[in-house]
């Protein structure tokens, strides 16, 4: 159980451009979900958490115009990155709690880069 | 603010040997959680162990143990009988009120 996916794992995309990268909870109902940034043999860093149905609250220093996320459903939170610039590559993870916050369940993380 | 430092960036092994990983965290909060997290080169994010503050009791998980000191603010893992597939980059983590924060990171070799 408590499984969390990712879709797409890997995604190129022209500089100016949006991408959207899925979080999907498989076998629970995730109340709420936060997204991760991870740079090349660098830590995770906390980019926001979401409450379903509710606006996300976002780290300082995120730019929450160039992030948008949406929990819109309990199994499904999405981040848009928008006008996508190289220095967004990265390696985006997300992951989600159901009863518990500190109970976190990881996706497999999605790599964007951006040409 | 809370931060958790891994002052190891690398750490290597010998198969079937002990190793101990180090973290320390600075926190003002009296209840907690820390975790620490395995990710190999799959990236996926995997849970090792993880203790709350209030336990005094050392978390343990087969061949996983912590060494947990609160008044240090220390959080050591031992990882026992190592084996091949522990080798990974793993994390050090803390907990409180809806944030998370991870260490950097220490990449573990084990040498067969």
């Amino acid at each position: 159980g408590a499984v969390v996916s990712q879709h797409p794992s890997w995604v190129i995309c022209k500089s100016g451009t949006s991408v959207k990268i899925e979080c999907r909870s498989l076998d629970f109902q995730a109340t709420t979900m936060f997204w991760y940034r991870q740079f090349p043999k660098q830590s995770l860093m906390l980019m926001a958490t979401s409450n379903e149905g509710s606006k996300a609250t976002y780290e300082q220093g995120v730019e929450k115009d160039k992030f948008l996320i949406n929990h819109a459903s309990l199994t499904l939170s999405t981040l848009t990155v928008t006008s996508a610039h190289p220095e967004d590559s990265s390696f985006y993870i997300c992951s989600a709690s159901e009863l518990a916050p500190h109970e976190q369940f990881f996706g497999p993380g999605t790599r964007l880069t951006v040409l | 603010a809370q931060t958790v430092t891994q002052s190891q960036p690398e750490m290597s092994v010998q198969e079937a040997e002990t190793v101990t990983l180090s973290c320390t965290y600075d926190t003002s909060e009296s209840d907690y959680y820390l975790f620490w997290y395995k990710q190999p080169p799959s990236r996926q994010m995997i849970l090792v162990i993880r203790q709350e503050a209030y336990k005094q009791q050392n978390a343990t998980e087969n061949r996983f143990s912590v060494n947990f000191q609160k008044a240090a603010k220390s959080f050591s893992l031992k990882i026992s009988d190592s084996q091949l597939g522990d080798a990974a980059m793993y994390f050090c983590a803390y907990y409180s009120g809806n944030q998370f924060y991870f260490g950097t990171g220490t990449s573990l070799t084990v040498i067969p």
